[in-house]
């Protein structure tokens, strides 16, 4: 089945760029929606972005103008940055695919999260 | 913006059924979504499209809707089941996944 796995950074400094990679193996990232979900401390999920393989975008309306998600699907790899964190953007990051070949389909597989400190 | 209101927190002693609330408008008009998720961990899909059960998940647990409130239902709870359970939908009109603030089920 397929799997996912973030990569970046475990600390950023304030105003700097947040980068994180997801790799996903097992599967073809081909035909699916892929998302960067987020999660502070002791808070409940925050949808960041998703992107599909063709490399339409769509981004949380509160965080568009920080916010860049791209996709390279000859890596089979899509990433996210974040621009001029803050501490506020402390979290555990998670990457996530959408099953089917629709959005408003459930999340059907995750990576394990990468956490992520803005100090 | 699209909002999805679930309570904190809900406790039930084990055996006993749990229902876990998600409000939302116009929710019966849309697909919900619900994760399961253990601390350090990272969510599962428990119930998806309000009522359909992904293959792995226990007949245990069932979602079911009416008008603006979907539910999650966990019958013959376990100590296992002790979680923080998000209910989720696409909100087709602004193109936004919105996830619900999250339930800790608290098995007594």
């Amino acid at each position: 089945q397929v799997q996912l796995q973030e990569s970046g950074p475990g600390l950023v400094k304030p105003s700097e760029t947040l980068s994180l990679t997801c790799t996903v193996s097992s599967g073809s990232i081909n035909k699916s929606f892929w998302s960067w979900i987020r999660q502070s401390p002791g808070k409940g999920l925050e949808w960041i972005a998703y992107i599909f393989s063709n490399g339409d975008t769509t981004y949380n309306t509160s965080l568009k103008s920080r916010v860049t998600i791209s996709i390279d699907t000859s890596k089979n790899q899509f990433s996210l940055k974040v621009y001029s964190v803050t501490a506020a953007d402390t979290a555990v990051y998670y990457c996530a695919r959408h099953a089917g070949e629709a959005v408003g389909y459930g999340i059907d597989f995750w990576g394990q999260g990468t956490t992520v400190i803005v100090s | 913006s699209y909002g999805l209101t679930q309570p904190p927190s809900v406790s039930v002693a084990p055996g006993e059924t749990a229902q876990i609330p998600c409000e939302g408008d116009n929710l019966h008009r849309r697909g919900v979504h619900w994760y399961k998720q253990r601390p350090g961990q990272a969510p599962v899909l428990v119930v998806r499209y309000t009522t359909d059960r992904p293959s792995g998940i226990p007949e245990r647990f069932s979602g079911s809707d009416s008008g603006s409130t979907a539910t999650l239902t966990i019958t013959r709870v376990e100590a296992d089941d002790e979680a923080d359970y998000s209910c989720q939908v696409w909100d087709s009109d602004s193109d936004q996944v919105v996830f619900g603030g999250g339930t800790r089920l608290t098995v007594l």
